[in-house]
């Protein structure tokens, strides 16, 4: 079946780092990739997308590449804040599909 | 509202009791999805809504779990004589077609003692 898997966490970086969370995924088709957000005592968000290979989705400084060959959609920023601390979600839906299957979730501490 | 609204917020209650938890979708949204997230877990998708019918109950986790969705907006997940392991936030999410982003609501936090 389908499933994500992203890197565990807490990954804990000084402000102004280099943000990589890894993110790969096992589906059949071409599924639509996301990521989403998920702030201190807020819901989750929507942070990017992604419905096809090589497409880039891009949001607040945050990009992630759909990488059909290596089955990837890793999550980067290049100089990450404070204010970026939350737990990120990498998520994938089948096409035509309805259900979104998520990653376990991986929590970021940025230390100013 | 502008987003997807979902009550309680919070939700304490002894095993063996039933509860219910609120969805209100963002207005026009035909996509209603319920989601659960227990501590330190990913989402574990439960039942989506296209309307007032759920094509799929297979994430449902028992018979314990049930949904409904009425006039294709509010939409209602009962849990009967719970157990601690319901324990969990309950995720609800709506979008404006099935092939559109979800939206999340905050979540109602259910604790069973």
């Amino acid at each position: 079946g389908n499933s994500v898997t992203q890197m565990e966490g807490p990954v804990t970086l000084s402000e102004e780092a280099f943000l990589t969370i890894n993110c790969t995924y096992t589906a059949t088709g071409y599924p639509s990739l996301f990521w989403y957000v998920q702030y201190p005592g807020e819901g989750l968000q929507l942070l990017l997308k992604a419905t096809k290979a090589d497409d880039k989705g891009s949001n607040k400084g945050f990009e992630a590449t759909y990488r059909k060959e290596t089955t990837s959609f890793h999550l980067e920023k290049g100089s990450v804040q404070v204010s970026d601390s939350a737990v990120y979600f990498c998520a994938l839906r089948d096409t035509g599909g309805f259900k979104t299957i998520f990653g376990a979730g991986t929590r970021l501490f940025v230390k100013a | 509202g502008a987003g997807v609204s979902q009550s309680p917020s919070n939700k304490v209650t002894e095993k063996g009791k039933d509860v219910e938890l609120r969805c209100d979708p963002i207005s026009g949204h035909t996509a209603l999805y319920w989601y659960r997230q227990s501590l330190g877990q990913g989402l574990e998708f439960l039942i989506y809504f296209q309307g007032n019918s759920a094509p799929d109950k297979s994430g449902l986790p028992s018979d314990r779990f049930s949904a409904e969705r009425t006039g294709g907006s509010v939409s209602t997940l009962t849990i009967q004589r719970t157990q601690q392991e319901d324990s969990a936030v309950y995720l609800c999410a709506s979008s404006s077609e099935v092939n559109q982003p979800q939206h999340f609501g905050d979540g109602t936090r259910l604790s069973i003692l």
